[in-house]
């Protein structure tokens, strides 16, 4: 079935750090893919999203892109901020008439100034 | 516009009990999908419903359901609680149409303890 690998944290960084996180998946088909993020005490909000293969996702300095060669969608922020401190989830949707989001085990970030 | 609200945000009940949880979709949005978030499993898919009719469901016991209602909000019931269930339950809303080009709205959940 549909899954996602994702990097095992916590990842701590110093502010204006370069930030990598690794995420690859199994899918059969073509999924879309997502990074959210959690903040302390909150749901996830989206942070970006690429549905075909090649596509960059971007959103708030962040980037990732669909490589559907090697089966990933690693996320990447240039300089990171105390502020983007928080739990970050890869996911994709198989496709067809649903919503359902199947999600990696997510990866804490924690930014020390 | 408002985002998906959802409550009560925290419950605790006794093992045994049972316990209903309550889903506002953002207005407009037909899919409503819940999820279980716990340290040790993560982020698990429990159903989704869409106008009306559940549409896909995860790996979960029969005494998790779910419903929706005509004006698309949802409720989530876990019967014959287990202190296993004890987990920010969350909810999801699309518009619908699936195919995952849609984005997903999360509420703030709701933290389940089950004592």
């Amino acid at each position: 079935g549909n899954s996602v690998t994702q990097m095992e944290g916590p990842v701590t960084l110093s502010e204006e750090a370069f930030l990598t996180i690794n995420c690859t998946y199994t899918a059969t088909g073509y999924p879309s893919l997502f990074w959210y993020v959690q903040y302390p005490g909150e749901g996830l909000q989206l942070l970006l999203k690429a549905t075909k293969a090649d596509d960059k996702g971007s959103n708030k300095g962040f980037e990732a892109t669909y490589r559907k060669e090697t089966t990933s969608f690693h996320l990447e922020k240039g300089s990171v901020q105390v502020s983007d401190s928080a739990v970050y989830f890869c996911a994709l949707t198989g496709g067809g008439a649903t919503n359902k989001l199947i999600f990696g085990t997510g990866t804490l970030l924690a930014v020390q100034p | 516009k408002a985002g998906v609200t959802q409550t009560p945000r925290y419950l605790i009940k006794t093992r045994g009990q049972q316990v209903t949880l309550s889903c506002s979709p953002i207005s407009g949005h037909r899919s409503v999908s819940w999820y279980q978030q716990t340290p040790g499993q993560g982020l698990q898919f429990l159903f989704e419903y869409f106008s009306e009719t559940q549409r896909n469901k995860g790996n979960f016991p029969g005494r998790f359901s779910g419903r929706q209602f005509s004006n698309s909000r949802s409720e989530m019931n876990v019967s014959t609680l287990e202190l296993g269930d004890s987990a920010l339950y969350l909810c999801a809303s699309s518009l619908g149409h699936g195919g995952g080009d849609t984005e997903a709205f999360f509420g703030q959940g709701t933290r389940l303890t089950v004592v």
